[in-house]
Formats: structure tokens, sequence, C-alpha cells
């Protein structure tokens, strides 16, 4: 059964510098991974997706790569800013369009 | 843009009660999801459904029933809610069967169950 693990639970930053949120998944044979936003009280936002057949994706200041073989994705900001503070979860794609997510990493982006 | 709407942000029922938490989604999607959000335990899902009238159990069934009577709907039924499922739920959708697309999410519903 697929495990996703994201650690650390918590992470605060001064604003400004770069961050990379890891997230790590038992089993290779995953048809996609998927990062989404969640906001305090809020649904999810979809950040980036990326297939199996991918290594990164990139949306704005965030950068996506995925490494299957390892069993780890990550998720790089760059330039953090106070609005950038939030609940980021990743979830692994098992097939049948199922998602085995991870419990999340809470950013704080320190002003 | 997808959107995926939720009826209630917020609910509170009695012990036994019959709850209906509603689902809407714009964009003709074919598969629809049910979660539920626990803290310490991340997003668990309950349904899903891949077309009308179609349903397939997810990892924690148990105390829900679903229906999907229309496309863009897709509704979880709580026959007799008790305590331990006041948990924020949260809806989402997906393209189609073809396993590698984005899930879109609605606001969800924080439910308490009293």
């Amino acid at each position: 059964k697929q495990e996703v693990t994201q650690i650390p639970a918590a992470l605060s930053v001064p604003e400004g510098e770069n961050l990379v949120l890891n997230c790590s998944f038992t089993d290779s044979a995953i048809y996609n991974l998927q990062w989404f936003r969640q906001d305090p009280g809020k649904g999810l936002t979809s950040l980036l997706l990326i297939q199996s057949s991918q290594r990164e994706q990139t949306s704005g200041r965030l950068n996506a790569s995925l490494d299957k073989s390892s069993g780890r994705s990550t998720l790089y900001i760059a330039a953090s800013q106070p609005g950038d503070s939030a609940t980021y979860l990743c979830a692994a794609g098992v097939g049948n369009e199922k998602l085995t997510f991870g419990t999340g990493t809470r950013l704080t982006i320190i002003p | 843009d997808v959107k995926v709407t939720q009826s209630s942000r917020y609910l509170v029922k009695r012990t036994g009660e019959k709850v209906f938490l509603e689902c809407v989604q714009d964009m003709d999607h074919e598969n629809m999801f049910w979660y539920r959000q626990d803290p310490g335990l991340g997003l668990r899902l309950i349904y899903f459904s891949y077309d009308v009238k179609m349903k397939e159990k997810g990892d924690i069934p148990e105390g829900y029933s679903v229906s999907r009577e229309k496309k863009e709907r897709f509704s979880l039924i709580l026959e007799s809610a008790s305590t331990n499922q006041t948990s924020m739920y949260l809806c989402a959708s997906s393209l189609s069967l073809s396993g590698v697309n984005e899930q879109f999410f609605g606001p969800g519903t924080r439910l308490t169950v009293l």
C-alpha cells in the first residue's frame, strides 16, 4: 500500500528566501504526483501536476521535481513571500484516478 | 477554470440525524470524489464515482453512502450521523479515467456532530 510522507510537518522561513518542501512515497509505481496548497479552513488549490514520465514542472516561482526511482518529489519556492504561508500537500496518483495524500507541511513566511 | 462548489461551508447536526452534503462541478468532469480531512490523518477517500450512477468505495466508506444521479452532482450521505464523523469534508473532480488527470477541489464543508 502506498504511503506518502512529508517532513518536516512545519517550517518557518524569512521572507525572500528560497525554500524546498519534501515529499517521499514508498511505491515508485505512481501515475503522477500532485502538489496542492491549503489555506486554513479552506479547500485545496492545485499547484502543479507531474506525470510519471516527467521529471519536473514549473509555474511562476514554483518548481516541482519527481524522482520515481528514489521515491521523492520536491517543491521549490523561489523568493518566498508572506502570501506563500499555507499548508502544502503532496499526493501520489495510484491508479483509477485515486490519490494518496501526505499529511502536509505547514509553511510560515516571516516578514 | 474548473469550479467545484459545496452546498455548505459549516454544518452542525445532532447525533442520529441524516445528513446530506452536496457537491457540484461545472466542467463536465467524469470523476468525482469525497474525502474527509482530520488532523494528523490527512485526507482519506470515502467514495468516488467515475460515471453517473456508478460508485466505488474508497478507504473509509463505513457509515457513508453516495448518490450520483446527474454528472455534475455528487452527494455524500450520512445515514445516521455520529460524533466520530465530525470532520472537514472535501469534494473533488477530475476529467476522466485515464489515470493522469489533475484533481480540483471544492472549498470544503466543516461538519460538527453534537
